[in-house]
């Protein structure tokens, strides 16, 4: 399983928008739309955030959306807040032969 | 609405083999919809897929971890379970049962609250 590649860290202030990177090949992020973001906070279990590039789980703030072009998908996050702040994970479907695809996470800071 | 609960040992000795268990609770293990999953993080570190098993205990595992893995499924008690033989330090990790919406998606949506385990002598 190949591994996608997110920045390690990402910061940004209160109410602005910050925008974490998850980049892929056309094997997994650019092939299929089925891109998903986890929300982590310290000792705490993942939290799905954003599904199929861009779809929104229920409760999950608008603050919160996702894109992709191309290799890359995006998470945005717009109108920062405090509890924002929390590790980052982007996965991707690569296929059948190739399952369970993680980036390696991006600590998001709130300043 | 769907729990999660992993259970287990915290410790695990080298080369000794590491059993968990996950119940499911609030929906059946028994649905055609879903996968049911295994995820480890190091300590530190990021998220690991380790497999994932279907109702009809169809299984699916990371390559790194085929050999010293099974996944197995009990859908009378609504429970599945992972056995990982050979266990060495690297193995620590929380590990985490997880619920996916499908095949290969890996759109978790529900999650356990995951179980540290160390493995040291």
């Amino acid at each position: 399983q190949s591994a996608l590649t997110q920045p390690p860290s990402a910061s940004g202030s209160p109410g602005q928008s910050v925008t974490i990177s998850c980049t892929g090949t056309s094997s997994d992020v650019g092939g299929y739309d089925y891109v998903s973001w986890y929300q982590q906070h310290p000792g705490r279990a993942p939290k799905l955030m954003i599904y199929e590039v861009n779809k929104r789980p229920s409760g999950v703030p608008d603050r919160f959306s996702g894109s992709k072009s191309g290799n890359t998908a995006s998470l945005t996050v717009s109108g920062l807040q405090a509890e924002d702040e929390a590790d980052y994970y982007c996965s991707s479907y690569a296929g059948s032969d190739n399952l369970g695809v993680f980036g390696g996470g991006t600590k998001l800071t709130v300043l | 609405q769907v729990q999660l609960q992993e259970s287990g040992p915290g410790l695990v000795k080298p080369s000794q083999t590491l059993s968990l268990t996950c119940t499911v609770s609030g929906g059946s293990i028994s649905s055609r919809a879903y996968y049911w999953t295994w995820i480890r993080q190091p300590p530190g570190k990021g998220l690991e897929w380790i497999g994932y098993i279907y109702y009809s205990g169809a299984t699916y595992y990371n390559e790194s971890l085929e050999s010293r893995l099974t996944i197995s499924i009990d859908t009378s008690k609504n429970q599945f379970s992972l056995n990982l033989n050979y266990m060495t330090a690297a193995d620590t990790a929380v590990y985490y049962c997880a619920r996916d919406k499908g095949f290969g998606e890996l759109t978790l949506d529900y999650w356990g609250e995951g179980t540290l385990v160390t493995v040291s002598s």
